[in-house]
């Protein structure tokens, strides 16, 4: 079973609007920690935002939020006021307690961000 | 600055030809990552380190090899052993504190092309 599911293989967003990219994970362990990364043409990996399992409140950096359910295991990335700058693909990541050091990471979504 | 640099950016081989992809860091991190990834597709792990000397198996680790004999360094030979070996390769590291919450860093990229 995929550990990391991002259903959207690519998404448009008009410029300064919100836009919404989907996540799901699969785990059995109470310890975890779910990531998004952007990778810009260039392919370097960008970190973006992280979430803890345990963490009560949903992470937020700049234009970055994370809408995490646990109950439905999933941890949407929406990014606000969107920028030409924001095309690009991205990823979503976990890791688990039990696995140690091992990251999992999804197919990725492209974001194109339309003037 | 500290951060991880991958060495060289393009490189090209001939089919048949082992080749060797560098990968430093002076984050004093402890675990180190080798991904690969193909045009429109995720990242997928080839083989990590936790701790110098030691280094466990990813997901494509056939026709790879790697070392890890000093921290900061973990080479990745592209053996001849690898019938597709033309791809993205990623570098990464993560600090051991903080654990499993602790985001990966990442190098630029190691484009490889083998004719």
């Amino acid at each position: 079973a995929q550990k990391i599911t991002q259903t959207q293989p690519g998404m448009f967003v008009q410029e300064k609007e919100a836009v919404t990219l989907d996540c799901t994970y699969d785990t059995s362990d109470p310890s975890y920690g779910l990531f998004w990364y952007k990778q810009p043409s260039s392919g370097e990996m960008i970190f973006l935002i992280y979430q803890g399992s345990y963490d009560q409140q949903n992470a937020t950096e700049g234009r970055y939020s994370l809408n995490f359910q646990k109950a439905r295991k999933s941890a949407n990335l929406v990014i606000s006021a969107s920028q030409l700058g924001d095309s690009a693909m991205y990823f979503c990541a976990m890791r688990e307690v039990g696995t140690g050091n091992q990251f999992y990471f999804g197919t990725g979504t492209s974001l194109t961000v339309i003037p | 600055d500290g951060g991880i640099t991958q060495s060289p950016k393009y490189l090209f081989r001939k089919e048949g030809q082992n080749v060797t992809l560098s990968c430093e860091q002076n984050l004093n991190h402890d675990a180190m990552y080798w991904y690969r990834q193909d045009p429109g597709q995720g990242l997928r792990l080839i083989y990590y380190s936790q701790i110098v000397n030691d280094f466990q198996k990813g997901d494509i680790a056939e026709g790879y090899s790697v070392s890890r004999e000093k921290k900061e360094s973990f080479p990745l030979t592209v053996t001849s052993a690898q019938k597709n070996p033309t791809a993205f390769y990623l570098c990464a590291s993560t600090p051991r504190e903080r654990g499993v919450y602790n985001e990966q860093f990442f190098g630029p990229g190691t484009r490889l092309t083998v004719l």
